[in-house]
């Protein structure tokens, strides 16, 4: 079935320091990826979505400038959390998808710990 | 945008019961309707999706009912295990190309 890989697992980072996130499908093409925000005990939330070789799209209250997200190739998607504050700690996790391959195949998520 | 709401936020009961989470959405272009089982810090695992020309869809002990008309789904978990514990997520969609929209998610604790 579809894969996607997300890297690092966990990341423990000093504040003010920028943390790069990678989500890449292992086994097909991802035209479309999403990225979610998960605070502890609650929902994921959408944070934005990037089709390759486009500019993403971010929801509203998601400051572009700090999470800046690249999706240069089918296979690889990248945010990474500039200036990160630890209120940016929170579990992020990308989720795939393509036009081939209905659904959505999700990354196992990032713990990110700024502090 | 979609707005799907999910009830209730906890629920708790005896192994071998049967439990039932209900959700409500919104936007009647959402076509597409899966269910997530997250269990603490892990990726959200699917356990049945259902498609809006489907209204019932069944996996041993896993069912999920939808009604297209009033705009709400549900999954029914029958025999309860213990394992079953974790927080369950709807979602739904326009699945070309958009994003799960997610309820607020379900903890489901299943006591032996």
């Amino acid at each position: 079935g579809a894969v996607v890989s997300q890297h690092p697992s966990r990341v423990i980072c000093k504040s003010g320091t920028s943390v790069k996130i990678e989500c890449r499908s292992l086994d097909f093409q991802a035209t479309t990826m999403f990225w979610y925000r998960q605070f502890p005990k609650q929902s994921l939330m959408l944070m934005a979505t990037s089709n390759e070789g486009s500019k993403a799209t971010y929801e509203q209250g998601v400051e572009k400038d700090k999470f800046l997200i690249n999706h240069a190739s089918l296979t690889l998607s990248t945010l990474t959390v500039t200036s990160a504050h630890p209120e940016d700690s929170s579990f992020y996790i990308c989720s795939a998808s393509s036009i081939t391959n209905y659904g959505y195949t999700f990354g196992s998520g990032t713990r990110l710990t700024v502090v | 945008g979609e707005n799907v709401e999910q009830h209730p936020s906890t629920l708790s009961v005896q192994e071998g019961d049967s439990a039932v989470i209900k959700c409500t959405y919104s936007d009647s272009a959402s076509n597409y309707f899966p269910w997530y089982k997250q269990e603490l810090g892990k990726r959200p695992q699917l356990i049945i999706d259902i498609r809006s020309n489907v209204g019932e869809k069944k996996d041993q002990r896993i069912a999920v009912t939808l009604n297209k008309t009033a705009k709400h789904f549900s999954l029914h978990i029958t025999e309860t295990q213990p394992e079953d514990s974790a927080v369950y997520f709807c979602a739904a969609s326009n699945e070309s190309g958009y994003a799960l929209n997610f309820g607020k998610g379900t903890s489901l604790l299943v006591t032996p």
